[in-house]
């Protein structure tokens, strides 16, 4: 069974901060990563993706991948109030196209 | 900017009844997928589908569900006899290629409300 699993949250970080998100996911062979962000009601939205080991930035987001430990993260630098969501991890297995997604962690960023 | 579009936008119906719920995809994309997300739960996929036939789909997608591209834009998703537990938001997704870096880009999604 493939899984993709997060701390479902909430994760609550003072405006300007850095909010860490973290997740893990079970099959080794999963090449490709991305995060999206939902907002209550809507659907999920494309924040960036990841496939090779180490550290991809673009903006305020960071996302880092550790393929030895099967481990993906977000970190979101000086969150604002507007980045209060949910944050979905999902992964691309080795075989198919699909998405696996997790749970999403929910950060509320308070001003 | 290319979005992925979905109708109707919350659809209400009664146990029992069929549902038809239909996507345009971006129009350069070449892989579709419906997932759906229950109320509070995850983002749970069903099925892909390139090429005009299904390529992968869970163990959600049963026999009660089907997708069929009627024509050159749209893609549906069918439920044959709605259940309760049906009810949940389902979201048509679209992807320039489906491999590696290829990205999801997902419509807003349609409400299904089944009582």
């Amino acid at each position: 069974q493939k899984e993709v699993e997060q701390n479902s949250g909430p994760l609550s970080v003072p405006e300007g901060a850095i909010a860490s998100l973290n997740c893990t996911y079970s099959d080794r062979g999963s090449q490709s990563f991305f995060w999206y962000r939902q907002y209550s009601g809507k659907s999920p939205e494309l924040i960036m993706f990841i496939y090779s080991n180490g550290d991809k930035e673009d903006g305020r987001f960071t996302a880092q991948l550790n393929k030895a430990s099967q481990y993906v993260s977000l970190l979101i630098r000086d969150s604002q109030p507007s980045d209060s969501a949910t944050y979905l991890c999902a992964a691309r297995p080795q075989a198919g196209t699909a998405l696996i997604f997790g749970k999403g962690t929910t950060l509320s960023v308070s001003s | 900017e290319p979005e992925v579009t979905q109708t109707p936008s919350h659809q209400v119906t009664q146990m029992g009844q069929e549902v038809i719920l239909r996507c345009v995809p971006i129009s350069n994309h070449l892989y579709f997928y419906w997932y759906r997300q229950i109320l509070g739960q995850k983002v749970e996929f069903l099925v892909s589908f390139y090429n005009n036939e299904i390529s992968e789909k869970s163990e959600i997608f049963d026999d009660q569900f089907s997708v069929e591209r009627p024509d050159g834009s749209n893609f549906t998703l069918k439920i044959r006899s709605t259940k309760l537990e049906d009810s949940a938001m389902y979201f048509c997704a679209s992807s320039e290629q489906g491999i590696n870096t290829g990205e999801l880009f997902f419509g807003e999604g349609s409400r299904l409300t089944v009582l």
